[in-house]
């Protein structure tokens, strides 16, 4: 298996735009977790998803911020509208029996 | 809220030495510790998920203790070598599904 698979490695958009982060999971697994780095925070979660349906969102900042995943092989992390301070690198995870394997992560620059 | 804390945030040695630090976590509804080991520009990767009270577990010259009584869990590393430079998270799991992490420490091994 190729992994936990993130697009895409990079993104660096306008404050306003609407901005989509993707994530192919580990075939098999049963969790996947998007989760937040920054500086200041760490290592946040903001969202995981059992089965595809999402479990837990209440670490998701605001109302900007949305998550799905229409079926056990993608997700996608949404910003609309995207600000500065949205800038940070977004990993996907995915795990079965509790351990989460990482993806690569998105490194996200909201100028 | 489930806080999980490390310490110290960051420490440098000298190639050689052997050093320690701290996972602390809640003592209340515990179900699994993981350590993960974060290399700079690459995902997190999993060392030791650790479940019971007591539990030792050891990866070459890394190893791992877990107290769930008094919620703490120390990783070691004998003789750190420069290839041990990198972020290690603790990640407390209680088997609400997701795991929730520590902001690391920092390891600077210097040759």
């Amino acid at each position: 298996d190729a992994g936990v698979i993130q697009s895409p490695r990079h993104e660096v958009t306008e404050m306003g735009q609407e901005v989509t982060l993707r994530c192919k999971p580990i075939s098999g697994h049963n969790s996947l977790f998007w989760y937040r780095q920054t500086m200041m925070r760490g290592l946040e979660l903001l969202i995981y998803f059992n089965n595809n349906v999402p479990i837990d969102d209440s670490g998701m900042p605001e109302d900007r911020f949305s998550a799905k995943m229409p079926n056990a092989s993608f997700s996608t992390l949404k910003i609309q509208p995207s600000e500065p301070r949205d800038s940070a690198v977004y990993f996907c995870a995915s795990g079965e029996d509790g351990q989460a394997f990482f993806g690569q992560g998105t490194r996200l620059t909201v100028v | 809220i489930l806080n999980v804390e490390q310490s110290p945030q960051s420490l440098h040695v000298q190639e050689g030495d052997s050093t320690n630090f701290t996972c602390s976590f809640p003592s209340s509804n515990f179900y699994a510790l993981h350590w993960y080991r974060w290399e700079t520009a690459k995902s997190p990767e999993a060392l030791f998920v650790m479940t019971l009270n007591g539990d030792e577990k050891k990866k070459g010259r890394i190893s791992a203790t877990l107290n769930t009584k008094e919620g703490y869990s120390y990783l070691y590393i004998k003789g750190s070598q420069p290839e041990d430079s990198a972020t290690y998270l603790c990640a407390f799991d209680n088997q609400g599904g997701k795991l929730i992490f520590g902001q690391g420490t920092e390891l600077s091994v210097k040759p």
